[in-house]
């Protein structure tokens, strides 16, 4: 069975930082990963995707995530938080076969600071 | 622009009452979900359908039902519903597995609050 756990619930920054949410996921075959945001009162979107070929990722709004086999982590990172970055983000597994049910972390809360 | 329509943004029920949640999407998805969103608890999964009149249960699908007799239309049945049911339902989309990566596309929500 796949799963994915992200560390920290809530994470804050002050604008122009460093955003890091981290996510590491357990597979028995070859996943694929996703992070999508939410803003409030909406549904999900998605930031972006791994699907076996760089192992870099770059996504929309400035993100990126680096798939590390080694260290089963899909973290997101953002070289520097804007105010419009503050959303509730979910790292997802889907295996590469079968009906690729899609499994989600618990999220994790970004709060920028002015 | 792709879409996933969702009937309801919000509700407000009576314990005991039938609930219908409705979905549609307009990208010929094959695949078709019905997630619960809780705070702390993230997504789980409570049915997905692969095919028309197809379904297969999720990680939490006690006191839900499901139906699929269009393509696009995917519609999420509380027979009789309790308060522990008061949540946000997001409806999803994908395409299948022989052509996508497992992808997802959500609607908007609806927050079903029972009383």
């Amino acid at each position: 069975a796949q799963s994915v756990t992200q560390l920290g619930s809530h994470v804050s920054v002050s604008e122009g930082a460093l955003v890091l949410l981290r996510c590491n996921y357990s597979s028995s075959v070859p996943p694929y990963l996703f992070w999508y945001v939410q803003y409030p009162n909406q549904g999900l979107q998605l930031l972006l995707k791994y699907t076996s070929a760089a192992t870099l990722v770059k996504g929309i709004n400035g993100f990126e995530a680096e798939f590390k086999k080694s260290e089963t982590s899909f973290h997101l990172t953002k070289p520097s938080a804007h105010m419009s970055d503050a959303a509730e983000y979910f790292c997802a597994v889907s295996d590469s076969g079968g009906y690729q049910k899609v499994t989600f972390g618990t999220g994790t809360k970004l709060q920028v600071i002015p | 622009d792709v879409k996933v329509t969702q009937s309801s943004r919000y509700l407000v029920k009576r314990t005991g009452e039938k609930v219908f949640l409705e979905c549609v999407q307009d990208m010929d998805h094959e695949n078709m979900f019905w997630y619960r969103q809780d705070p702390g608890l993230g997504l789980r999964l409570i049915y997905f359908s692969y095919d028309v009149k197809m379904k297969e249960k999720g990680d939490i699908p006690e006191g839900y039902s499901v139906s699929r007799e269009k393509k696009e239309r995917f519609s999420l049945i509380l027979e009789s519903a309790s308060t522990n049911q008061t949540s946000m339902y997001l409806c999803a989309s994908s395409f299948w597995a022989g052509v996508g990566t497992g992808e997802l596309f959500f609607g908007e929500g609806s927050r079903l609050t029972v009383l």
